[in-house]
């Protein structure tokens, strides 16, 4: 099993660029996640997905759209990057049950010029 | 609300030294509580995590963890530390009352193991 991959693993843009970072995992896990971390803030929760065909902002969520394409991939879309959202992000999954823990992708280093 | 603090951006230990690394939460109610690693370059990997029951949780890597609900932390421990167990560590706090399964990070805590 691969577990939780991401697409790209590095990507730089220009301000006012857009793209989509994929990901998908092949646990079967109804939960998915998008985090972005950045220097000493730990890892911040973009958008989320409790179960195939929901979605929820996390803490973070201004600038950013996702899809739950189907129940083995979460994208998320950056439609006019920002420097400020030069970060690391990173997909996570987990069983829907709260006291599971979440699986995490390799995730993918964002540059935005 | 739900958070969480990790009140040192590094912790050094010699090889061999027991090491401790600090976490306390704050949740409305009952909380999970999970410690993650990551190594460099990597995404994070499950340690463990406290959910119920014993307040002494034993996890991946010979790490575990005591819960201390009276002083609402949850410090992650290893009896001798390796060069290899260098890295950053995250804690995490779920509230078990809240709505979907919305983890809370610290800020992370990087530890150096020197030979």
């Amino acid at each position: 099993n691969a577990g939780v991959t991401q697409t790209p693993k590095f990507q730089v843009l220009k301000t006012g660029q857009s793209m989509t970072l994929q990901c998908a995992q092949d646990m079967n896990h109804n939960s998915m996640y998008w985090y972005r971390q950045d220097p000493g803030m730990g890892l911040r929760l973009i958008y989320y997905s409790a179960s195939e065909g929901t979605t929820d902002k996390g803490e973070v969520p201004n600038g950013y759209n996702v899809s739950r394409l189907n129940k083995r991939e979460f994208s998320l879309r950056l439609e006019s990057a920002a420097p400020s959202q030069t970060s690391v992000y990173f997909c996570a999954s987990s069983e829907m049950y709260s006291a599971n823990e979440q699986f995490f992708g390799p995730g993918t280093r964002l540059t935005v010029l | 609300a739900q958070s969480v603090a990790q009140p040192e951006d590094q912790v050094n230990v010699a090889e061999g030294n027991p090491l401790t690394v600090k976490c306390t939460y704050s949740v409305s109610g009952n909380p999970y509580l999970f410690w993650y690693v990551q190594y460099p370059n990597r995404g994070l990997q499950f340690l463990l995590k406290y959910i119920t029951g014993d307040n002494l949780v034993k996890g991946s890597y010979g790490f575990e963890a005591e819960f201390n609900k009276s002083q609402t932390s949850f410090h992650l421990k290893k009896p001798s530390a390796l060069v290899s167990d260098s890295a950053l560590y995250f804690c995490a706090v779920r509230d078990m009352t809240g709505a979907g399964n919305m983890l809370t990070f610290g800020g992370g805590t990087r530890l150096m193991v020197k030979p």
